[in-house]
């Protein structure tokens, strides 16, 4: 596609159900990120892909999150029994090869737990 | 320490004004880095790259700095549309990337 896409755009959920976040990177982009970042506050790293495989998981705050990309393509972010804490915008970045000229970002996924 | 440190600001500049910010990075092993805009309730976009030999755009001026460890961003002749956060991101050895926590700035008429 032409830009990072990201579904849903605004979710809500109340607490202690799973959600499922989306992100499809642009195409043929191996590296792909995810990020949260709360109201006011930096981007917080989460988990990050080269093609299917994920080298760095030691971001995911708990063993409530987990992340799969399948095809080197779409990746999907879960969290399971979802807390108020987890209220936050999640971000997705992809690029191509390792970044070096840099990452794109999708809109994000903005996640409200009531 | 943090990875990657910025000073957060806000920086509060008239329009036409010069505004440096400066962020140093503690892992000598890091291989790139950017300075990313982000606007209010929107995800970050890319900026510019920074290289050894610095880098210009337009108004937009890049350094880095890596005997000290830090990059820096100018922006001279400010405009009402140049507030936002800014960004420093360095990618490590590993490939991860990191940001910094932002640098607010606003220009004021």
């Amino acid at each position: 596609g032409a830009g990072v896409s990201q579904s849903p755009s605004n979710k809500v959920t109340e607490k202690g159900k799973d959600v499922e976040l989306r992100c499809d990177p642009i195409s043929g982009h191996t590296a792909l990120y995810w990020y949260r970042q709360s109201l006011g506050q930096g981007l917080e790293f989460l988990i990050y892909f080269q093609g299917n495989s994920a080298p760095d998981k030691s971001g995911l705050p708990s063993d409530r999150f987990s992340a799969e990309r399948t095809g080197g393509s779409v990746s999907t972010l879960t969290i399971q029994r979802t807390q108020q804490e987890d209220s936050a915008v999640y971000l997705c970045a992809s690029s191509l090869g390792w970044g070096r000229d840099g990452y794109t970002f999708g809109s994000g996924t903005r996640l409200t737990v009531v | 320490r943090k990875e990657v440190e910025q000073d957060p600001g806000p920086f509060n500049v008239p329009e036409g004004a010069t505004v440096a910010f400066n962020c140093t990075y503690s892992n000598s092993a890091s291989q790139s880095f950017f300075w990313y805009r982000q606007d209010c309730r929107k995800e970050p976009k890319l900026l510019m790259s920074v290289y050894s030999s610095g880098n210009e755009d337009g108004r937009f001026t890049a350094q880095l700095n890596r005997a000290s460890q830090y990059i820096s961003l100018l922006i001279r002749d400010s405009k009402l549309s140049d507030s936002a956060t800014y960004l420093c991101v360095v990618i490590g050895s590993a490939r991860q990337l990191t940001f910094g926590s932002g640098t607010q700035l606003t220009v004021l008429p």
